[in-house]
């Protein structure tokens, strides 16, 4: 069955620092994996996407790295800012299939303090 | 423009009536989702229009009903639905069904609150 873990399921940090979430899949074959920001109540919003052949992407301030040989993916915020402060979906898709046939992490809640 | 359109933003409905969501998109994408979102737990598939045509159901009761008027709209139509039901409903596009590389664009959401 098809899975996708993320740790941690919560984190609080202050203003300024770095954090990294991560994500583990069991997705297979493997097509691609894109990080998502969703603040409470809203529609989650695309922050990268990558392919099983790409290492890293960079979206300003966040970085996702891949690792398609241990099946991990991370997401790297630096500078975090009180506008970080959502839950990050980490989202794998499979070779075969269509854009519909995504399987959802839960997500990590993170939370950005003075 | 990047924008997935969704109205009405909240909705409280009883259990008798029929109501509506609505959702809009111009970027000329041909595949078109809606999705259910209970508090704290991620997206779940509920409907997938391909080229305006319903091509996945994913076991969704009929008091759900969708509709794809033409490429840009997609409505979903709601007669008696059930506390239960209560949910945070995504609308999402993406440019084609068939690319699973495709970047899928997700709508502010309707609030939906069954009393």
């Amino acid at each position: 069955k098809n899975q996708v873990e993320q740790s941690p399921q919560s984190l609080i940090i202050l203003e300024g620092k770095n954090c990294t979430l991560q994500c583990n899949y069991t997705v297979s074959p493997f097509s691609n994996l894109r990080w998502y920001k969703q603040d409470t109540g809203r529609g989650p919003v695309s922050l990268t996407i990558m392919t099983f052949s790409e290492n890293t992407k960079s979206n300003g301030r966040y970085t996702a790295t891949l690792d398609a040989d241990t099946k991990q993916s991370s997401l790297h915020i630096t500078a975090s800012q009180l506008s970080d402060s959502a839950s990050y979906i980490c989202v794998v898709s499979p070779r075969t299939g269509t854009a519909s046939k995504l399987t959802f992490g839960t997500g990590t809640r993170l939370q950005v303090t003075l | 423009d990047t924008e997935v359109t969704q109205t009405p933003k909240h909705l409280v409905m009883g259990m008798t009536n029929k109501k509506s969501l609505k959702c809009e998109q111009h970027m000329g994408h041909r595949a078109m989702y809606w999705y259910k979102q209970k508090a704290k737990k991620p997206p779940e598939l509920m409907f997938v229009y391909s080229y305006e045509k319903l091509s996945i159901n994913e076991s969704v009761p009929s008091r759900f009903s969708p509709e794809c008027p033409n490429s840009s709209l997609l409505n979903l139509h709601l007669h008696a639905l059930q506390p239960e039901d209560s949910a945070l409903y995504l609308c999402a596009s993406s440019r084609s069904p068939g690319t699973g590389g495709d970047t899928i664009y997700f709508g502010e959401g309707s609030w939906l609150t069954v009393v």
